[in-house]
């Protein structure tokens, strides 16, 4: 069946400094991918999204580009800031058209 | 525009006894789901409403949850009994029609359940 793989956290990174959260995915046919972000104590939020191979999603200054040929979907930010502090969840809508979900990861940013 | 509403946010009960999820989607919305978020782990889908009929309760334990969308707006999600295992945050979602790609589903702030 379709999942999703994403690096293990916590994560932390200083402010200003560069982000990059692995994620690769297993999936018949041709998924849609999702980042989302859930803060402190709220709901998940989506961050962005691509749903065709070499689209890039953008968003708050986060970026991931939809790649067939590596099945991923790496989510990237070049200069991250205390307020990004959250756990980002990887996500694929396959031919079942479930969400399915990576485990999340955590990230901190310390000033 | 309001979110998605949940309530309660936080509930604590002892193991064998009964519990109740309420959920109002965004006004409009056709479509609503439940998921399972346990702690450490991505959201699992329980059930998903098309209006008040249900499109996919596949991986629903049946045995002892229960979900009802009676008039295709608000729903509810029940655990009897509950057991250890069932302590997760239990979210609710909605989307403007079906799950489609471009279709994005929004989330409520989730419900913290811990089975003592």
């Amino acid at each position: 069946g379709d999942s999703v793989t994403q690096m293990e956290g916590p994560v932390t990174l200083s402010e200003e400094a560069f982000l990059t959260i692995n994620c690769t995915y297993t999936a018949t046919g041709y998924p849609s991918l999702f980042w989302y972000v859930q803060y402190p104590g709220e709901g998940l939020q989506l961050l962005l999204k691509a749903t065709k191979a070499d689209d890039k999603g953008s968003n708050k200054g986060f970026e991931a580009t939809y790649r067939k040929e590596t099945t991923s979907f790496h989510l990237e930010k070049g200069s991250v800031q205390v307020s990004d502090s959250a756990v980002y969840f990887c996500a694929l809508l396959g031919g079942s058209e479930k969400l399915v979900f990576g485990k999340g990861t955590k990230l901190t940013v310390n000033p | 525009e309001a979110g998605v509403a949940q309530s309660p946010r936080y509930k604590i009960i002892e193991k064998r006894q009964s519990v109740a999820f309420w959920c109002n989607p965004i006004s409009g919305h056709a479509t609503l789901y439940w998921y399972q978020q346990i702690l450490g782990q991505g959201p699992k889908l329980l059930i998903q409403f098309q209006n008040n009929g249900v499109v996919d309760d596949s991986q629903l334990p049946k045995d002892r949850f229960s979900a009802e969308r009676l008039k295709g707006v608000d729903s509810t999600l029940k655990i009897q009994p509950a057991k250890l295992e069932d302590s997760a945050v239990y979210l609710c979602a909605s989307s403007p029609r079906g799950a489609g790609g471009n279709n994005e589903q929004f989330f409520g702030p989730g419900t913290r359940l811990t089975v003592l």
